[in-house]
């Protein structure tokens, strides 16, 4: 079935550094893919997202880009600020008509100043 | 402004005692779901429903009801809780793309942290 695996955190970083979160994902047919990102105590927010191969997503700095290759969604952002500090999900969407999201178990990214 | 809410935010109650966690959802959306997370395990998801009167079962099921007699609305319903439903909930919308239906963005709910004793 189809499945997204994340690389574990906790992630800690200092500002104005380099950040990647890893996700790879198994899927048949072709899944969209998404990041949410989740702050202290609230909700999860869509970050960005991609519908197809090579398809790159992007909002507040952070970029993905739609590896179908290697079955990839690997997170990026060139220069993290505290306010980054956040859990971050990776998830997949299936061609099915149920809607349903899988996620990744979720990387937590510490930013210190 | 568009947004899910979810009642209550907290909630501390006993095994067994009935409870319903409400969302609610004033974007006009089809699709509604409810997930759960836990530590490690990411979201999963309990149910969803499509429209009004359709709804089914999702990854964890067991122990929930729903129902979605309101476009709008979408309760969750513990009839007897136990200490494994002491989760973090959430509801989440979107609109339905005809024969591609997980494509649309979901929408979620600020969460509803449950403790069952």
């Amino acid at each position: 079935g189809n499945s997204v695996t994340q690389m574990e955190g906790p992630v800690t970083l200092s500002e104005e550094a380099f950040l990647t979160i890893n996700c790879t994902y198994t899927a048949t047919g072709y899944p969209s893919l998404f990041w949410y990102v989740q702050y202290p105590g609230e909700g999860l927010q869509l970050l960005l997202k991609a519908t197809k191969a090579d398809d790159k997503g992007s909002n507040k700095g952070f970029e993905a880009t739609y590896r179908k290759e290697t079955t990839s969604f690997h997170l990026e952002k060139g220069s993290v600020q505290v306010s980054d500090s956040a859990v971050y999900f990776c998830a997949l969407s299936g061609s099915g008509n149920t809607g349903k999201l899988i996620f990744g178990q979720g990387t937590t990214l510490q930013v210190k100043p | 402004e568009a947004q899910v809410t979810q009642n209550p935010r907290y909630l501390i109650t006993v095994t067994g005692k009935k409870l319903t966690v409400t969302c609610s959802q004033n974007m006009n959306h089809e699709y509604m779901s409810w997930y759960r997370q836990d530590p490690g395990l990411g979201l999963r998801q309990i149910y969803y429903s499509m429209n009004v009167e359709v709804t089914d079962k999702g990854d964890v099921p067991e122990g929930y009801k729903v129902s979605r007699k309101e476009k709008r609305n979408f309760p969750l319903i513990l009839e007897s809780p136990s200490p494994n439903q002491t989760s973090l909930y959430f509801c989440a919308s979107s609109t339905l793309s005809t024969g591609t239906g997980g494509r649309k963005t979901q929408y979620f709910g600020p969460g509803t942290r449950l403790l069952v004793l």
